[in-house]
């Protein structure tokens, strides 16, 4: 069972606010993702990182940042949110590049 | 760039019966390949996988084969529960993981 954690599941908020949703994983691995997940199911990489101090821009361009201090820990944050940002939020963490990747349960967004 | 093509949903099949979800990818290298299986309100699991050509993945009733040869690597279940009930992802790994589109499968009782 893999131990990747997100939270909160659920976040209802106005517009403006800023949000910090956290992931955590106790598996040592060095890289981490975030996917958004569209209405529609598609899922899109907006940041990942392959170790501390490390982090990088996935194939969607999201207003979003991320950070990774610690190894098990990769939050993101939005500044300000806004309605554009509605969308669940999927965490994940792998050991290599190209190995099978876990998945959080992930945050479900919306920006009223 | 590499991408995934998956059969479009959503599917609906009653309990017992076959189903095949199509993959097809392209890929400059020799990429993985993955099934993850999204349950309603939780986050992907991984299915099954393979690593290279001719390779089968196979896990709960579910089966998949590497083939390079058609750029494929189509899911089968030759009997499908309401359990199985879920959206179902194929995926490349060459550098980074590629998905397709899902597809939303419904089993009835």
């Amino acid at each position: 069972e893999a131990d990747i954690y997100q939270t909160p599941r659920y976040l209802v908020i106005g517009t403006g606010k800023k949000i910090t949703l956290e992931c955590s994983q106790t598996m040592g691995h060095d890289k981490m993702y975030w996917y958004q997940q569209d209405p529609g199911m598609e899922l899109h990489l907006i940041h990942y990182s392959y170790g501390v101090n490390s982090t990088e821009k996935g194939d969607l361009s999201s207003e979003s940042t991320v950070s990774r201090i610690r190894t098990e820990h990769f939050p993101l944050t939005l500044e300000s949110a806004r309605p554009s940002h509605t969308s669940q939020y999927l965490c994940a963490s792998s050991e290599q590049i190209t190995d099978t990747q876990y998945f959080g349960p992930g945050t479900r967004l919306t920006v009223l | 760039g590499d991408s995934v093509t998956q059969m479009e949903g959503p599917v609906t099949l009653s309990e017992e019966a076959f189903l095949t979800i199509n993959c097809t990818y392209t890929a400059t290298g020799y990429p993985s390949l993955f099934w993850y299986v999204q349950y309603p309100g939780e986050g992907l699991q991984l299915l099954l996988k393979a690593t290279k050509a001719d390779d089968k993945g196979s896990n709960k009733g579910f089966e998949a084969t590497y083939r390079k040869e058609t750029t494929s690597f189509h899911l089968d279940k030759g009997s499908v529960q309401v359990s199985d009930s879920a959206v179902y992802f194929c995926a490349l790994d060459d550098y980074k993981l590629s998905f397709g589109a899902g597809t939303t499968v419904t089993v009835r009782a």
